[in-house]
């Protein structure tokens, strides 16, 4: 039940954009994002919820699909803060979350 | 205001010997949640509070673990006759309410880094 999350690993350089993508293999009521940079905890991004409520940072767009059980993140015109791995931590309408495999994004100047 | 502390931040022990970590929740925080997560990879899920009751151990991986809460606000997660793949982070994190359908946001710990020799 562990969401995919693609690509594992990406490369831009500062003012490029990026997407990331979540897919779990079963119904999903919500999204959470987080970003983790190395040696820190995960820092909360957004959640996204079934039925299309938002919640989370201004500067991140996100979208989620739930025919597609699917969720995308968007970062553009990145900055080098935006540095670290990117998780998606998928709910069930349950009391807990799974997390992705993460994806790895690195900002070069 | 502060956020989740986790003690201690290291803890080096031999296999065999019992370890007990440590998590303060955010003040006024209901839910509290403990994950494992290894090098590379996504915190995975080991068990859940709501208050003093502990919900779901579902992610316990054997009966070595076990966590408790007892007035609702520390939490302790101990493992017992430790082994050398217990090494991991251990990270604790807090919600202000209950997660129920993915509406409130966890808060993470910094971790506890755990090395079984």
């Amino acid at each position: 039940q562990q969401p995919v999350q693609s690509p594992q690993a990406v490369i831009l350089r500062e003012g490029e954009d990026a997407v990331i993508n979540c897919s779990s293999s079963k119904a999903l009521y919500s999204v959470h994002w987080y970003r983790q940079k190395h040696g820190e905890a995960p820092v909360f991004l957004m959640i996204l919820l079934k039925g299309g409520e938002q919640k989370g940072h201004e500067k991140i767009s996100a979208s989620f699909n739930e025919k597609k059980q699917q969720s995308s993140l968007y970062l553009t015109a990145s900055q080098l803060s935006y540095s670290g791995t990117y998780f998606c931590g998928t709910n069930f309408g349950n009391e807990k979350l799974t997390f992705g495999t993460g994806t790895r994004l690195t900002i070069i100047p | 205001g502060a956020g989740v502390s986790q003690s201690p931040r290291y803890k080096v022990t031999k296999r065999g010997q019992d370890v007990a970590l440590r998590c303060d929740p955010i003040s006024g925080h209901v839910s509290l949640y403990w994950y494992r997560q290894a090098l590379g990879q996504g915190p995975e899920f080991l068990t859940y509070f709501n208050y003093e009751a502990q919900q779901d151990k579902s992610g316990l991986p054997n009966d070595r673990f076990s966590a408790e809460r007892p007035e609702g606000s520390i939490s302790t997660l101990t493992i017992q006759r430790t082994e050398q793949r217990d090494s991991a982070m251990y990270r604790c994190a807090s919600s202000i309410g209950r997660l129920a359908g993915g509406r409130e946001t966890q808060y993470f710990g910094p971790g506890t880094r755990l090395l079984v020799l």
